[in-house]
């Protein structure tokens, strides 16, 4: 498997819903990735994992709250969202420091 | 922190002909350089990349140049199909951590038939 996967594709939520985005990787790389994108924007970074530890976070609010729990999956929980968090959400991962690989995103609607 | 600035936004060539797209960086100790494609509505690939110990790297239409002192790097498309439309993006690494990307505000590429 050389992909990442990501699930939901597509998300809408309220307000005051509580929904986490879910990321796969079986390649066996040790780092993760969560990136917000709006349209026609690059991706901007929200965190990283290192060795399932958290290592970077981006001044991102804590309405965004990411969790990894073994290796092979990274998750972000949401919570009392704004309608200005309305994206793509993509997930990254990578083996080395280098090279790495996104996967589908899922777009997140906040109504 | 990094930045990272991209031109042109816009680029249109006719099929058969090179595109150039150019970033610049602001943080001397960035060292990896990598170019990623988006299709609308897809993931972004990662199509090709440079580390700060290289000047320039190609693969087969696709060639990358790094200036360091010059804090500058471009792409360079031969030969472009119509399937290479697309957005392009540059990013650098930031505070020298290449895990720590910045990107550029991208690139749309249209090649005419």
């Amino acid at each position: 498997d050389t992909e990442v996967t990501q699930t939901p594709k597509h998300l809408v939520m309220g307000m005051t819903n509580k929904k986490s985005l879910k990321c796969e990787q079986h390649m066996g790389h040790r780092a993760m990735y969560w990136y917000k994108q709006k349209a026609k924007k690059p991706p901007e970074l929200m965190f990283v994992y290192s060795y399932e530890k958290l290592s970077i976070n981006e001044s991102v609010p804590s309405r965004f709250s990411p969790e990894c729990p073994n290796s092979s999956l990274l998750n972000l929980h949401l919570h009392a969202l704004q309608p200005e968090d309305s994206a793509l959400y993509l997930c990254a991962s990578s083996q080395s420091p280098y090279e790495q690989y996104f996967g589908p995103g899922t777009r997140l609607t906040v109504t | 922190g990094e930045n990272v600035e991209q031109h042109p936004s816009t680029l249109s060539v006719q099929e058969g002909d090179s595109a150039v797209i150019k970033c610049t960086y602001s943080d001397s100790a960035s060292n990896y350089f990598p170019w990623y494609k988006q299709e609308l509505g897809k993931r972004p690939q990662l199509i090709i990349d440079i580390r700060s110990n290289v000047g320039e790297k190609k693969d087969q239409r696709i060639a990358v140049t790094l200036n360091k002192t010059a804090k500058h790097f471009s792409l360079h498309i031969t030969e472009t199909q119509p399937e290479d439309s697309a957005v392009y993006f540059c990013a650098a690494s930031g505070r020298g951590s290449a895990r720590q990307l910045t990107f550029g505000s991208g690139t749309q590429l249209t090649v005419l038939p």
